[in-house]
């Protein structure tokens, strides 16, 4: 069974530092990657996707996301934090069969110190 | 319109009520889901509908009732629930046309969820 796996159940940075969460996936076929987040009371939004075309991934508010094969990772980062980042985030992968399952991360929360 | 919409955003019920989340989109999605939230933990699936049957039932109680009464609707009927039923109840759909192709990239769209709070 495909599974997804998040290291870090917090991660706290510092307002400008780096931020990497990580993600990592485990199926015999890459699946569709996403990435995203929740601000408190609030739903889900989509930062990112991985749709095969391309391993490195942008998406909104300055993340990103490479998806390595090899290492069966689909780590998001973004250069600099903002006060504002500071939220959960759920790495998420779909099944490509017909089952259409999206199966989550258990989520990091975000942590950004002024 | 890019929108799954949920009705209501809010609810309270008692555990002998009956009550029914509503969930609706016009995207042309053949696939919908309901998913359950709890505080500080990732939605867990209950339900998917596979162009309106149901697809995958991850052994929820019974006193959860799902129904997809047509392509673009999807409720879950509630009935009898616990305290501990108390969550965030979120719907997504998502494109069956064809993974990977005619820009279909396999996103599930979410509604922004119904608050349930079981007394």
């Amino acid at each position: 069974a495909q599974s997804v796996t998040q290291l870090g159940s917090h991660v706290s940075v510092s307002e400008g530092a780096l931020v990497l969460l990580r993600c990592n996936y485990s199926s015999s076929v890459p699946p569709y990657l996403f990435w995203y987040v929740q601000y408190p009371n609030q739903g889900l939004q989509l930062l990112l996707k991985y749709t095969s075309a391309a391993t490195l991934v942008k998406g909104i508010n300055g993340f990103e996301a490479e998806f390595k094969k090899s290492e069966t990772s689909f780590h998001l980062t973004k250069p600099s934090a903002h006060m504002s980042d500071a939220a959960e985030y759920f790495c998420a992968a779909l099944t490509m069969d017909s089952s259409y399952k999206l199966i989550f991360g258990s989520g990091t929360r975000l942590l950004v110190r002024p | 319109d890019t929108e799954v919409t949920q009705t209501p955003k809010h609810l309270v019920m008692g555990m002998t009520n009956k009550k029914s989340l509503k969930c609706e989109q016009h995207m042309g999605h053949r696939a919908m889901y309901w998913y359950k939230q709890k505080a500080k933990k990732p939605p867990e699936l209950m339900f998917v509908y596979s162009y309106e049957k149901l697809s995958i039932n991850e052994s929820v109680p019974s006193r959860f009732s799902p129904e997809c009464p047509n392509s673009s609707l999807l409720n879950l009927h509630l009935h009898a629930l616990q305290p501990e039923d108390s969550a965030l109840y979120l719907c997504a759909s998502v494109s069956t046309g064809g993974f990977g192709r005619n820009g279909n990239t396999g996103e599930l769209f979410f509604g922004e969820g119904s608050r349930l709070t079981v007394l």
